[in-house]
């Protein structure tokens, strides 16, 4: 099976923009997750989607969103960019709930 | 809800020295635990976990990890390591009813010195 995959890897973006990272997961799982993982930060839950709907939800504000497709492919945006947002972006697909997730290789967002 | 804890934020050992990195979890629940793994270059990965049964649970590469639910502890532990395992070590929680998300620990980055 093909693993998890993620696009683009690799995304400069300049203050204020927006962005859009796409999440197709392993065939199968109806799961979706995406963190945010930077230095000394550690991997922060940003949301869950399951056939579609979101499940859970992370402490980030509102610029941070996202979906997921009848496919199970998800998308995650991010509006009005800030240096901050700077990190990189794991998505992880799972079968079930037991918390077991394979993850994706990430997209490395700089904010400039 | 709930949180976990990784002390150690930096472990540098020797080849063949023993491992033990700590976790400490919060949570009320039943609870189902897992390590997972980042080497250099690659995908997090899952090294164990645990969901019921034998708390001494085994995983790839000689790892093992024992949940001690007295401690809310589910630490890690290699007997030998090696320079390969030079990584960073997430610990991760999540309820075993219910659809709650997968909590990590900030990490623990693992040096091997050869």
């Amino acid at each position: 099976k093909a693993g998890v995959t993620q696009t683009p890897r690799y995304l400069i973006k300049t203050r204020g923009q927006q962005v859009t990272l796409s999440c197709s997961p392993i065939s199968g799982h109806r799961s979706v997750s995406w963190y945010q993982q930077t230095p000394g930060q550690g991997l922060q839950f940003l949301f869950e989607y399951f056939s579609e709907t979101q499940r859970n939800k992370g402490n980030f504000p509102g610029r941070f969103s996202g979906r997921q497709f009848s496919n199970s492919r998800s998308e995650m945006n991010v509006s009005t960019l800030e240096l901050g947002d700077s990190a990189l972006y794991l998505c992880a697909s799972s079968l079930g709930t037991s918390g077991e997730q394979y993850f994706g290789p990430g997209t490395r967002l700089t904010v400039t | 809800a709930q949180s976990v804890s990784q002390h150690n934020h930096h472990v540098i050992l020797s080849e063949a020295a023993s491992l033990e990195l700590g976790c400490n979890y919060s949570y009320g629940g039943t609870v189902n635990l897992f390590w997972y793994v980042q080497y250099p270059g690659q995908h997090l990965q899952l090294l164990l976990k645990y969901f019921s049964g034998d708390p001494l649970v085994k995983g790839i590469k000689g790892f093992e990890a024992e949940f001690i639910k007295s401690k809310f502890s589910f630490n890690l532990r290699k007997p030998s390591v090696q320079w390969s395992d030079t990584a960073e070590y997430f610990c991760a929680v999540t309820s075993r009813f219910g659809n709650e998300k997968l909590t990590f620990g900030t990490g623990t980055r693992l040096t091997i010195i050869p």
